[in-house]
C-alpha cells in the first residue's frame, strides 16, 4: 500500500468553526488531490498541488483552502464550517499529471459538521 | 468536457452470479479509463486501467472491462462473484493535458448476497 495517512479519521465540530484536516505522504510523490466523496456524486476535486507551494482549485473549491509547504504534507482547510461540507475527504497521490498514471488514495477522512 | 455516468447506483446480486457494472463517459478527446474500487470503511484501490492498446482490460481478482470508443463505455464484468466482492465500484476518466485529474462517476454499490 502507498504511505498515505490522513489526520484526523473522524471529525466532529459546529456550524462556523475552523477545521484543518492532514494528508501525510512518505512516497516522495509531487503531485497530491483533495476529494470529497458525498452519495450520488463519486468523488469531486477540491484542490490539487503540482508541488511544495503550487495549489490550484479543482471542481468544488468554493469555501475550502491548502497549503502546502513540504513535499509529504497537504493540509486542507475548512475556514468556517458549513453542514453542506459534511461530507468523506480523501487525499490521493500520484508521481505524475500524465492522464495514464494511477493515483493512491489515502483512508479518508468523515467530516461532520452540525 | 468530461464527464462520466455510471448507469447503477445500487446492483445486488447472489454469490457465483456474472455481474456487468455500467459505465459511459464523455469526451472529445482521447481518454485513459479507470476502474476504482472501496471496501468499506476503506479508500479507494486501483482494480483495473485502459490506457491504450487491448480493449480488454482484466484485473488479477477476475475482473475485466472492455473499452468500447464508439459507444463511450468501459463496462467491468465479472463471469462469478464473490462475498468480497461487495464494494463500492467507480469509474474514472482523465485526459492528458489535464494535470492528471480524475473525473469520477457516481459510483455502482454492489451487493452480493450468500
Amino acid at each position: 500500500d502507498a504511505g498515505i495517512t490522513q489526520s484526523p479519521r473522524h471529525k466532529v465540530t459546529e456550524t462556523g468553526t475552523p477545521v484543518t484536516l492532514r494528508c501525510h505522504q512518505t512516497e516522495n510523490h509531487r503531485y497530491m488531490y483533495w476529494y470529497r466523496q458525498d452519495p450520488g456524486h463519486g468523488l469531486r476535486l477540491i484542490h490539487y498541488s503540482y508541488g511544495v507551494k503550487d495549489t490550484d482549485k479543482g471542481e468544488v473549491s468554493d469555501g475550502y483552502s491548502v497549503s502546502r509547504s513540504k513535499t509529504e504534507d497537504f493540509l486542507l482547510t475548512l475556514e468556517s464550517a458549513t453542514s453542506s461540507q459534511t461530507s468523506v475527504y480523501f487525499c490521493a497521490i500520484s508521481e505524475s499529471t500524465s492522464g495514464r498514471t494511477q493515483q493512491f488514495f489515502g483512508p479518508g477522512t468523515r467530516l461532520t459538521v452540525l | 468536457a468530461q464527464s462520466v455516468t455510471q448507469l447503477d447506483s445500487q446492483v445486488p446480486v447472489f454469490e457465483e452470479a456474472p455481474v456487468e457494472l455500467r459505465c459511459n463517459y464523455s469526451s472529445s478527446v482521447s481518454v485513459y479509463l479507470f476502474w476504482y474500487v472501496q471496501y468499506p470503511n476503506q479508500g479507494l484501490q486501483l482494480l483495473l486501467k485502459y490506457l491504450s492498446g487491448s480493449t480488454l482490460v482484466e484485473s488479477i481478482n477476475g475482473f475485466e472491462a472492455e473499452f468500447n470508443k464508439s459507444q463511450t463505455s468501459f463496462h467491468l464484468r465479472k463471469p462469478s462473484v464473490h462475498i468480497s466482492d461487495t464494494a463500492e465500484y467507480f469509474c474514472a476518466v482523465s485526459e492528458n493535458n489535464q494535470g492528471g485529474k480524475l473525473i469520477f462517476g457516481q459510483g455502482t454499490e454492489l451487493s452480493v448476497k450468500p
